[in-house]
């Protein structure tokens, strides 16, 4: 089955510092992928996404993610954290006839 | 407004009863789902519909039905809530833009 995995399920920086997520996917061709941000009561909102014409994708706010088809990786980094950030971030797989969610990694920002 | 609408935002029901989740969009999609999301557990696909003459089951279809009423509602009924059913839910449209979620239905049943 075609799946994401979110290797962590909370982060925890500093302000300032870089952040970085952690995806994996599993697939025999290169997926569709994407990382959506839920903040506290919000819907979610899509910051980037991924369809293999440039491995490295630049999002909203600052985030980017780089997808590495040798690592079967699509982690999503930022250089610098803000206090915005803290949210809860999901990687997903789009397919064919639907989508599959990460569990999510919920980030938090230390002032 | 929104792209994705869903009706109510929030939600108190009792054991037993029916209730509706709705959801439009001004898209233009055809293509349109329902997840419900736990702690822990991400979003988990209920049904998927592609067009209007087109419903399937998704992961955890038990408990739900839907009905696609035109290209851009989809609304989603628990015939009899169970406390379990208590959840977020998100309705969502895809196209070629991606994918578009609505603001979440939070479902508590009591």
């Amino acid at each position: 089955a075609q799946s994401v995995t979110q290797l962590d399920s909370h982060v925890s920086v500093s302000e300032g510092t870089p952040v970085l997520l952690r995806c994996n996917y599993s697939s025999s061709y290169s997926p569709s992928l994407f990382w959506y941000v839920q903040h506290p009561n919000k819907g979610l909102q899509l910051l980037l996404k991924y369809t293999s014409a440039a491995t490295l994708v630049k999002g909203i706010n600052g985030f980017e993610a780089e997808f590495k088809k040798s690592e079967t990786s699509f982690h999503l980094t930022k250089p610098s954290a803000h206090m915005s950030d803290a949210a809860e971030y999901f990687c997903v797989r789009g397919g064919y006839q639907k989508v599959t969610f990460g569990t999510g990694t919920k980030l938090q920002v230390i002032p | 407004d929104a792209d994705v609408t869903q009706t109510p935002r929030n939600r108190i029901t009792k054991t037993g009863k029916r209730i509706m989740l709705e959801c439009s969009q001004t898209k233009g999609h055809d293509r349109m789902y329902w997840y419900r999301q736990d702690p822990g557990l991400g979003l988990r696909l209920i049904y998927y519909s592609f067009d209007v003459k087109d419903i399937n089951k998704g992961e955890i279809s038990d408990g739900y039905s839907v009905s696609r009423q035109a290209q851009a509602k989809f609304s989603l009924s628990l015939e009899s809530a169970i406390p379990n059913q208590t959840a977020l839910y998100f309705c969502a449209t895809s196209g070629r833009d991606g994918y578009t979620f609505g603001s979440g239905t939070r479902l508590t049943v009591v």
